[in-house]
């Protein structure tokens, strides 16, 4: 089966510090690449997707990395609000693959 | 519009009962997913369908879960017996076409099984 790998969790971070996830997937085909965000008890939603030139949102930065297939995504300054599992996805073969998730834990 | 609604939000019943689970995805969306979640195994899909058309379902984990889409506005995903393991939470999600687009997801089922 395809697979997609994160980061183990959780990372327990102090408010304003910057974290980084990293996560690697298995098929060099795959053709788009997304992080979500899942909050306690709630439905995932979609945080950004990644380009293959990088993009930033604001405190937030994907990066995309085909040779190594892996993909980062950078929080700078981090808040409180950031707490929650960080999902990265792979659509691979018109299918979006799941990473298991990254929980973040943001301390005052 | 109003999302992906999936219902119940919670469902509680006894080993062996027949489960049902709803899903009514965005209008207008072409592809509707279902997934499980739970602590140990994370987010699983289970099937997947493109024009109601069911196009993988090699996620299901066995027979005793079976899923339609009679129409574009409607899905069921059902368990039957339900056993304990089933327990987690069920999660339906639609999109446009499935490459470089945002998944919608329902807001889930919490379905315990006793």
């Amino acid at each position: 089966r395809k697979e997609v790998e994160q980061d183990p969790g959780p990372f327990n971070v102090p408010e304003g510090a910057t974290v980084a996830f990293n996560c690697t997937y298995s098929n060099s085909a795959s053709q788009s690449f997304f992080w979500y965000r899942q909050d306690c008890r709630k439905e995932p939603k979609l945080l950004m997707s990644v380009y293959s030139s990088g993009n930033e949102d604001g405190r937030f930065t994907a990066q995309l990395n085909r040779a190594s297939q892996y993909i980062s995504l950078l929080i700078r300054d981090s808040k409180l609000s950031d707490s929650a599992t960080y999902l990265c996805v792979v659509n691979e073969d018109y299918q979006l693959i799941w990473g298991a998730g990254t929980k973040l834990i943001i301390k005052p | 519009d109003a999302g992906v609604i999936q219902s119940p939000r919670h469902e509680v019943t006894e080993m062996g009962q027949e489960v049902t689970l709803r899903c009514k995805p965005i209008s207008g969306h072409d592809y509707l997913f279902w997934y499980r979640q739970t602590m140990m195994r994370g987010l699983e899909l289970l099937i997947y369908f493109n024009n109601n058309v069911p196009i993988d379902d090699s996620g299901m984990p066995e027979d005793r879960f079976s899923a339609k889409m009679p129409n574009a506005s409607f899905s069921t995903l059902k368990i039957q017996p339900s056993e304990p393991r089933d327990s987690a939470v069920y999660f339906c999600a639609s999109t446009i076409g499935t490459s470089g687009t945002e998944a919608f997801f329902g807001q889930g089922t919490r379905l315990t099984v006793v």
